[in-house]
């Protein structure tokens, strides 16, 4: 079972519309947790990077949050642009060498 | 700064043929990592290099898998002989330290686009 669930698997959204998807995991301990942006045809590309002691991190548009206690973590797109079609996927590390855990992503579109 | 340069971004290749994705890192990084991309298993690590040197190749296939790093600046990851399975997108990506206890950001390729027929 992967240890980094996200939801919902895909969300089609009105361009100017707000939207906000789910990381959910299970990785322990914990050490970082990633959240990348996939355009297609594309490599992912890094949004934000938290530890545990963080609970909030922008990066523009783009609002991350982490409950390090539920092990959850959001992702929170404020004004969606078409722009931000694109898949977003979720990476867990551990701390331990070469224990890092990707979610399946969520499939983002954005419709004008 | 270019990135990370992977190349050839598409190959189409027969069933049997042998296969060499190519990849160099950023300059000054020196974490090298091979991940391999399909819609069913979405992005899964092949391997690793720490300076040069090949930490853990659990990831990797099976035999007909094998990368090498003879460089700072260079690595490839070759198939052969290959087979349809293998088709996926192949992302090398570079980080200065180590993204596990660090937070350093994994920097990915733009991917090479393997077809096996």
């Amino acid at each position: 079972k992967n240890q980094v669930e996200q939801s919902p698997q895909s969300l089609i959204i009105l361009e100017g519309k707000n939207c906000t998807l789910q990381c959910n995991y299970t990785v322990s301990p914990f050490s970082n947790l990633r959240w990348y942006k996939q355009d297609t045809g594309r490599g992912p590309v890094s949004l934000t990077i938290m530890t545990f002691s963080e609970n909030t991190k922008s990066n523009g548009r783009y609002t991350a949050t982490l409950d390090a206690d539920t092990k959850q973590s959001s992702l929170h797109i404020t004004a969606s642009q078409l722009s931000d079609s694109a898949s977003y996927i979720c990476v867990v590390s551990s701390g331990h060498n070469n224990d890092m855990r990707f979610g399946a992503g969520t499939r983002l579109t954005v419709k004008p | 700064d270019a990135g990370v340069i992977q190349s050839p971004r598409h190959e189409v290749t027969e069933m049997g043929q042998e296969v060499t994705l190519r990849c160099k890192p950023i300059s000054g990084h020196d974490y090298l990592f091979w991940y391999r991309q399909t819609m069913m298993r979405g992005l899964e690590l092949l391997i690793y290099f720490n300076n040069n040197v090949p930490i853990d190749d659990s990831g990797m296939p099976e035999d007909r898998f094998s990368a090498k790093m003879p460089n700072a600046s260079f690595s490839t990851l070759k198939i052969q002989p290959s087979e349809p399975r293998d088709s996926a997108v192949y992302f090398c990506a570079s980080s200065r330290w180590d993204p596990w206890t660090s937070g350093n950001t994994i920097y990915f390729g733009e991917g090479s686009w393997l077809t096996v027929v």
